[in-house]
């Protein structure tokens, strides 16, 4: 199994709303991502986990909230977004942090409206 | 500064048409250079990992090559279905290795 499953697919959500985004893996890694991917821009570095413990936060803002419950699951925790937040949203897991052959999720497309 | 740049931004080729797609970096102490694809509202797929030059990689219709300074993802008589957004990273020279990404190029297959 070499997947990485991302769901919600689309997700539209107000501002006040809360909703979470979920990732799961069964690869074994022990590094998990979140990326923010906007048009016709490469996928921009949220979050690292690295054995379920957070390595890297790049600067976010803290609307979104990153959770990794255990060795296959991460999760993003989304309250009082913007519309500008609207993107896609990417989960990936590589082996360990700075392995970077990455396996990428399918991505969850977000409005924020 | 690490960098990536990426040429060009769109390619455009008739199907059996071969052409080249170049990525250029610059990044003190070469670790890695990855090469991903992605169709439109997906995530990137992992293509190819190179690590040293005058490495080559090679997947069906593609071949990625490695110099010091760049590397090439060469494409041999694309079909419709090669269409995509190619994308080329590098880990940076820090410790936590972050990925440093080209923008892309887009390629467009005709048949």
């Amino acid at each position: 199994d070499t997947e990485v499953t991302q769901t919600p697919k689309h997700l539209v959500m107000g501002m006040t709303n809360k909703k979470s985004l979920k990732c799961e893996q069964h690869m074994g890694h022990r590094a998990m991502y979140w990326y923010k991917q906007k048009a016709k821009k490469p996928p921009e570095l949220m979050f690292v986990y690295s054995y379920e413990k957070l390595s890297i936060n790049e600067s976010v803002p803290s609307r979104f909230s990153p959770e990794c419950p255990n060795s296959s699951l991460l999760n993003l925790h989304l309250h009082a977004l913007q519309p500008e937040d609207s993107a896609l949203y990417l989960c990936a897991s590589s082996q360990a942090q700075g392995v970077p052959e990455a396996f990428f999720g399918q991505g969850t497309r977000l409005t924020v409206v | 500064e690490d960098q990536v740049t990426q040429s060009p931004e769109a390619l455009r080729l008739q199907e059996g048409e071969s052409s080249s797609l170049n990525c250029s970096y610059t990044v003190s102490g070469l670790r890695g250079l990855f090469w991903y694809r992605q169709d439109p509202g997906k995530g990137p797929e992992f293509l190819f990992t190179l690590y040293s030059a005058g490495e080559e990689k090679e997947k069906e219709r593609l071949k990625a090559t490695l110099t010091k300074k760049e590397s090439f993802l060469h494409i041999t008589a694309p079909k419709p279905e090669d269409s995509a957004t190619y994308l080329c990273a590098v880990p940076n020279a820090g410790n936590n290795r972050k990925l440093i990404w080209g923008l892309g190029t887009s390629l467009a297959v005709n048949p």
